[in-house]
């Protein structure tokens, strides 16, 4: 099984609709990341929790929104899905930040049309 | 604020033909620089760290060095399986502590 497994791995939605990405770990890291992945723009940070009681804003968060249900657990909600959100999702997982690895999902491909 | 910038975005090589990707950055005390290796469709997939400058890894072709300002990942005699898009990252000792990857290089061995 994998370290970082995510759910759905494929899915089409209508604008308008809410969705939610969900991830689970088995790394047993306290840190956990939510990147989006667009041709030409690399991997750009949305949120990240360092614990369960801590979840901070990446660079794109607008229009998303996160919870943290327990160490393994970090979802991602799209409250209201509008066609640009059509990307590449990735959950990752690090033992520290900044000077460890993170270790990755095998990512979302979402659809909005 | 902290960047990474790697070139080219695209190489293509001959199988065999060795070459270097690049990547720059600017970061407020680097805690590490990390390469990835990403496969179409699939999460990035880790390949090395390094942490201060002068420091080289080794993975079976690759070979990843650094210095204060770059580094380098050497491709010698690639294979048409080492096909693959590499990303680079790095940590800064900022207060979020966050990775910020570069764009990446698309690399393609042809046969």
């Amino acid at each position: 099984d994998a370290d970082v497994t995510q759910t759905p791995r494929n899915r089409i939605t209508k604008t308008g609709k809410r969705i939610m990405l969900e991830c689970s770990q088995t790394k047993g890291h306290d840190r956990m990341y939510w990147y989006r992945q667009d041709p030409g723009l690399g991997l750009r940070l949305i949120y990240y929790s360092f614990d369960v009681k801590d979840i901070n804003k990446g660079e794109i968060s607008d229009g998303y929104s996160v919870s943290r249900q327990a160490q393994a657990k970090f979802s991602l909600s799209l409250e209201s899905a509008i066609p640009n959100q059509t990307a590449l999702y990735f959950c990752a997982t690090s033992e520290t930040g900044g000077r460890t690895e993170a270790f990755f999902g095998q990512g979302t491909r979402l659809t909005v049309v | 604020e902290d960047q990474v910038t790697q070139s080219p975005e695209a190489l293509r090589l001959q199988e065999g033909e060795s070459s270097s990707l690049n990547c720059s950055y600017t970061v407020s005390g680097l805690r590490g620089l990390f390469w990835y290796r990403q496969d179409p469709g699939k999460g990035p997939e880790f390949l090395f760290t390094l942490y201060s400058a002068g420091e080289e890894k080794e993975k079976e072709r690759l070979k990843a060095t650094l210095t204060k300002k770059e580094s380098f990942l050497h491709i010698t005699a690639p294979k048409p399986e080492d096909s693959a898009t590499y990303l680079c990252a790095v940590g800064g000792s900022g207060a979020t502590n966050k990775l910020i990857f570069g764009t990446g290089t698309l690399l393609a061995v042809q046969p």
